[in-house]
């Protein structure tokens, strides 16, 4: 089956506490992306990767790394969290070229079930 | 910066009922639209998407949404409501030639049976 698959899908940690959310995807996407859902603003794009070893930062990257070592892994990296990332998480990942205008098929998302985490 | 608003956050209809969700965005260029939905505690679904051509498109369960170019609106629309589309539903920007997608807040649909 097709899909996005993220872990750990609940996590509860202290402030400072390095933590790292995997994400895997077995679609053979090259594009990849996170995004941060809160109450009242949507969804808000942290990271993405084009590629292997091609990151580039969305609208919100503060306090997060990324890696794109692998086709099919892009963990996010809380090196030290803060309570105000408190949030639920989302993975996804499109096939080649998303963005690219005439490229029907590569604009579509394909998200993960979402890591909900807790920084205390 | 391109922004999409959603301007119902929280709509509470009766099974049977019609629906329009509002979506606006910014961008006065070359966009693809999307809604994405989102069923309690299950990850984001396309809904529907919109490229090119027919204005009106037509997604799964029934829903449609129109784009409006002269208005930048891309409304999401069903006839008659059910239970089950009790959900949270995005609306989602991309500006052709960006890596990226642009979603507005959300809309909490609430259908009552």
């Amino acid at each position: 089956e097709a899909q996005v698959t993220q872990n750990p899908r609940y996590l509860i940690t202290v402030t400072g506490k390095k933590l790292t959310v995997t994400c895997s995807q077995n679609m053979n996407h090259e594009y990849m992306s996170w995004y941060r859902q809160d109450p009242g603003l949507g969804l808000r794009q942290i990271y993405y990767s084009m590629n292997v070893e091609v990151t580039d930062k969305g609208d919100v990257p503060e306090g997060y790394k990324v890696s794109r070592k692998e086709k099919r892994n892009f963990p996010l990296i809380l090196e030290s969290p803060s309570p105000n990332q408190t949030s639920l998480y989302f993975c996804a990942s499109s096939s080649t070229a998303f963005g690219q205008q005439g490229r029907s098929g590569a604009n579509v998302l394909t998200f993960g079930a979402g890591s909900r985490l807790t920084v205390l | 910066a391109q922004s999409v608003s959603q301007h119902n956050h929280h709509v509470i209809l009766s099974e049977a009922a019609s629906l329009e969700l509002g979506c606006n965005y910014s961008y006065g260029g070359t966009v693809n639209l999307f809604w994405y939905v989102q069923y309690p505690g299950q990850h984001l679904q396309l809904l529907l998407k919109y490229f090119s051509g027919d204005p009106l498109v037509k997604g799964i369960k029934g829903f449609e949404a129109e784009f409006i170019k002269s208005k930048f609106s891309f409304n999401l629309r069903k006839p008659s409501v059910q239970w089950s589309d009790t959900a949270e539903y995005f609306c989602a920007v991309n500006q052709a030639g960006r890596r990226a997608l642009t979603f507005g807040s959300g809309t909490r649909l609430q259908v009552q049976p």
